[in-house]
């Protein structure tokens, strides 16, 4: 079975442009959740959708958005972007919004020069 | 911010037992304990979760104490595969919204 897909793998933009990125859950799987990690540091929760629904929002500006699909697949997408923004994406994948275990995809890594 | 407190790192030897601790001393009865690895800048991979009784799997046992304050994962033949940031999240049952902190780094020595 195919685990969670993100493309693309690697990414580099210019400051204030716009990119984005997208997310495949594992089949059967109606939860995603979205997370930035900057080197060095752990993930930090950005979204969480379940059924097409915003289920919750960290602590990022309104510059990054995010939605869900009928398939349930997902785009998160960052507007305006500054060098700070530059980290790796995570989605990750799960049943339902309060699912036993959620699995990750391997990530885009986002460069912003 | 994270709800956990961990070692920044430790070291095991190849083929001992690598015993990770976490502290959770805030942890509520309906938060669960997770742990994930990361291997090198790769998406985390699940381990192993509970919520107040021990659990084994294939790849690790969670150990949480009767007051559930703190918990240890213990990974039962450290191989050099195994060499990895190790998380402990609590995580409330109502959502998937993972809160990290920093995780230890293991290393497994030859």
């Amino acid at each position: 079975d195919a685990g969670v897909t993100q493309s693309p793998t690697h990414l580099i933009k210019t400051r204030g442009q716009q990119v984005t990125l997208r997310c495949s859950p594992i089949s059967g799987h109606k939860s995603v959740s979205w997370y930035q990690q900057v080197l060095g540091q752990g993930p930090q929760f950005i979204f969480q959708y379940y059924e097409k629904e915003e289920r919750g929002r960290g602590n990022f500006p309104d510059r990054f958005s995010a939605r869900q699909f009928p398939n349930y697949s997902s785009e998160l997408n960052v507007n305006a972007l500054l060098l700070g923004d530059s980290a790796l994406y995570l989605c990750a994948s799960s049943y339902w919004d309060g699912g036993t275990e959620a699995f990750f995809g391997q990530g885009t890594r986002l460069t912003v020069v | 911010d994270a709800k956990t407190t961990q070692p920044p790192s430790m070291d095991c030897a190849e083929g001992r037992a690598a015993n990770l601790p976490c502290n959770h001393s805030t942890i509520s009865g309906n938060e669960y304990v997770y742990w994930y690895r990361q291997i090198h800048s790769q998406g985390p991979q699940y381990i192993i979760h509970g919520l107040k009784n021990n659990e084994t799997n294939e790849m690790a046992s969670l150990i949480i104490t009767e007051d559930r304050k703190s918990s240890t994962l213990i990974l039962p033949h450290a191989t050099l595969r195994d060499t990895a940031v190790y998380y402990c999240i609590v995580r409330p049952s109502s959502n998937y919204q993972l809160i990290w902190g920093a995780g230890t780094k293991l290393i497994i020595k030859p």
